[in-house]
């Protein structure tokens, strides 16, 4: 079944990386994302990695996935106040087109 | 239109009365999606439409819930004799579907039962 777990909160001071975690169950999953939800906005496709990857990066952004452990990681280089918002992995798998979400993860950077 | 469309973006409703809400997803995407975001939760898959295909109405909370899709693309959300406990923000999305599948959200429909 799908079940995907993520940490609540995260500060963090403008400049510095940010790390965000989420762990996943489903092992068929196939592609696994980030979305950023600023506040009174839906949600925004920030990236996506394919399952038989280990890492992707985009600009600022570095997706990190250990398929053994079922963890998944994004990482902000450089936070800027414009970071701050909720980040929420998903992921979807074969035969099943509805993403599972986890609960998102609330970023806050400090100027 | 460019993006996933959704109205009202903001609805206050007296217990009891039903409510309607809507969906345009963007040109083209086969898949239609809602969910439901309650205050300090994630995403709540609610149903999905695919095509012609059968919707996946599993996520429903109750039989007060239903909706429809009308010539493959606009979609309504109908909740009949609210509840305090339907507050929510409901969230429509669109995708092309497949095993890619980048879902493309609207800004949301903030729903407040009084």
């Amino acid at each position: 079944g799908e079940d995907v777990e993520q940490s609540l909160f995260l500060s963090v001071r403008e400049g510095d990386s940010s790390v965000i975690n989420c762990t996943y169950t489903d092992s068929s999953s196939t592609y696994l994302y980030w979305y950023k939800q600023e506040p009174g906005a839906g949600l925004q496709l920030l990236t996506y990695i394919f399952s038989n990857m280990d890492m992707k990066q985009d600009q600022r952004l570095t997706v990190l996935l250990n398929k053994k452990d079922k963890h998944l990681s994004l990482r902000i280089a450089d936070t800027q106040t414009g970071d701050s918002a909720i980040y929420f992995c998903a992921e979807s798998s074969y035969g099943n087109n509805r993403l599972a979400f986890g609960k998102g993860n609330q970023v806050v950077v400090i100027p | 239109g460019a993006g996933v469309s959704q109205s009202p973006s903001n609805k206050v409703t007296e217990k009891g009365k039903d409510v309607e809400l809507r969906c345009d997803p963007i040109s083209g995407h086969t898949a239609l999606y809602w969910y439901r975001q309650s205050l300090g939760q994630g995403l709540e898959f609610l149903i999905y439409f695919q095509g012609n295909s059968a919707p996946d109405k599993s996520g429903l909370p109750s039989d007060r819930f239903s909706a429809e899709r009308t010539g493959g693309s606009v979609s309504t959300l109908t909740i009949q004799r609210t509840q305090q406990e339907d507050s929510a923000v409901y969230l429509c999305a669109s995708s092309l579907g497949g095993a890619l599948n980048t879902i493309y959200f609207g800004e949301g429909s903030w729903l407040t039962v009084v």
